[in-house]
């Protein structure tokens, strides 16, 4: 079974501060991790993935996060927050033993302040 | 490349009737999840078609189901709607199932918006 932790439901920033969104997860099996973006009454956007290999993933808009498997953790950062970046994100846990199934946290809100 | 695309947008059904929603592959998959997800929730896996025949399912009663056709588009069908059936449906398209995660991405369409009264 796997399955994701999103710690804080609600995260306020203040534009070009660091944004730092958190993930835990767990998962039997070596895992493949994955941060989405959903926009309002959209749906989701990849932002970006980890699967093998570098442990420190780079996505689009100027995001990364870092796969942190003592800690089990998938945390996202960015390091100077735009007010475009206000949205909801979702981390996502596969695992690699096979099937295609999305284990989703209960995703962050981010909200960005002038 | 077309991408994922659900139709219709919003609905609106009252408890106890049926409702099915479409979604199209984006050009050259051939794999098609469904999620479901609640207000202020994550989307939560409802199954996954692959040549036609389901390919996984997650924790949903039988009054879910679905369907994928020859083109590889599908339908998600809900009997029975109840109040808490009320949510962003999701689907999602990807190459075939297997355990590359290149293969295994899976794009989302933006999903139909259903109400139950």
């Amino acid at each position: 079974a796997q399955s994701v932790t999103q710690l804080g439901s609600h995260v306020s920033v203040s534009e070009g501060a660091l944004v730092l969104l958190r993930c835990n997860y767990s998962s039997s099996v070596p895992p493949y991790l994955f941060w989405y973006v959903q926009y309002p009454n959209q749906g989701l956007q990849l932002l970006l993935k980890y699967t093998t290999g570098a442990t420190l993933v780079k996505g689009i808009n100027g995001f990364e996060a870092e796969f942190k498997k003592s800690e089990t953790s998938f945390h996202l950062t960015k390091p100077s927050a735009h007010m475009s970046d206000a949205a909801e994100y979702f981390c996502a846990v596969r695992s690699t033993g096979g099937g295609n199934k999305l284990t989703f946290g209960t995703g962050t809100q981010l909200k960005v302040e002038l | 490349e077309t991408g994922v695309t659900q139709s219709p947008t919003h609905l609106i059904k009252t408890r106890g009737q049926q409702v099915t929603l479409r979604c199209s592959s984006q050009s050259g998959h051939n794999t098609v999840s469904w999620y479901q997800q609640a207000l202020g929730q994550g989307p939560q896996f409802i199954f996954q078609y692959y040549r036609e025949e389901e390919n996984g399912r997650g924790n949903f009663p039988p009054r879910f189901s679905g369907l994928q056709f020859p083109n590889y588009s599908s339908e998600l069908n809900v009997n029975a709607l109840e109040l808490d059936d009320s949510a962003l449906y999701l689907c999602a398209s990807s190459l075939a199932p297997g355990t590359s995660a290149m293969r295994n991405e899976q794009f989302f369409g933006p999903g139909t918006r259903l109400t139950v009264l």
